[in-house]
């Protein structure tokens, strides 16, 4: 079955740039979806269609895509940020949707 | 303001059946798609199931397919998901989601806006 692939964890200091890279063979044709999840709560769209910006997100957030795999980054990080962030997208043949494994982003 | 409100939820035993419900509200329901999305314990999201606007097509995971039925009574902005044959590892919580028909290539919506789910449990 399909998968993509994120690091386990991630952790930066608050100001930093963190970046969270998801793999996956498809991802060259087509596109990546990134979700935050806080503790507790639903996922919240943060980038759509590799590097959108949905209303309402921050500026800091953004996203970009090359070859097979794709990268969320936050300029400048705040210790609100710190949740897990799942990347979402489809193989080839449009049939498999799936998540990321996610990443949690640690903030301190 | 769009808001979508999961109920139904409990615990089943297994080869139990049940029946999920999502109300819409704050959107014109018909025009859009919807899904489910489940997260298991301790894990990441897993697509289940989505529906047009006009309920005139659905798609599902295979994990699902043949045991999970997806439908929307659009008169009453209300979104369904018949669970039957459940399993232990069709425990979750269910998400309903606000979906959104990709740009590009590829047959496959997104999840622009979530609900706060609904607990299954599915144990003896």
């Amino acid at each position: 079955s399909y998968q993509l692939t994120q690091p386990p964890s991630v952790s930066v200091s608050p100001g930093q740039t963190a970046r969270i890279t998801c793999s996956g063979d498809a991802l060259s044709k087509t596109y990546a979806y990134w979700y935050q999840q806080k503790s507790g709560q639903a996922p919240v769209l943060v980038i759509y269609e590799d590097s959108k910006r949905p209303s309402g997100i921050p500026e800091r957030f953004s996203g970009s895509s090359s070859g097979t795999m794709a990268t969320f980054t936050i300029s400048g990080a705040r210790v609100e940020d710190e949740a897990d962030y799942y990347c979402y997208s489809t193989d080839s043949s449009g049939n498999h949707w799936v998540f990321g494994g996610g990443t949690k982003l640690t903030v301190l | 303001e769009v808001q979508l409100v999961e109920s139904g939820g409990g615990l089943v035993q297994p080869g139990g059946s049940l029946k999920l419900s999502c109300e819409a509200s704050g959107f014109s329901f018909s025009s859009y798609a919807m899904s489910w999305v489940r997260q298991a314990p301790g894990k990441g999201p897993e697509w289940v199931s989505t529906i047009t606007g006009s309920g005139g097509s659905t798609y599902y995971a295979d994990s699902v397919e043949g045991r999970f039925t997806i439908s929307r009574d659009n008169s009453n902005n209300t979104l369904y998901l018949q669970m039957n044959s459940l399993r232990a590892d069709d425990t979750a919580v269910y998400y309903c989601a606000r979906s959104v028909k990709t740009t590009g290539s590829g047959n496959y919506y997104y999840f622009a806006y979530w609900g706060q789910g609904t607990l299954v449990t599915v144990s003896s």
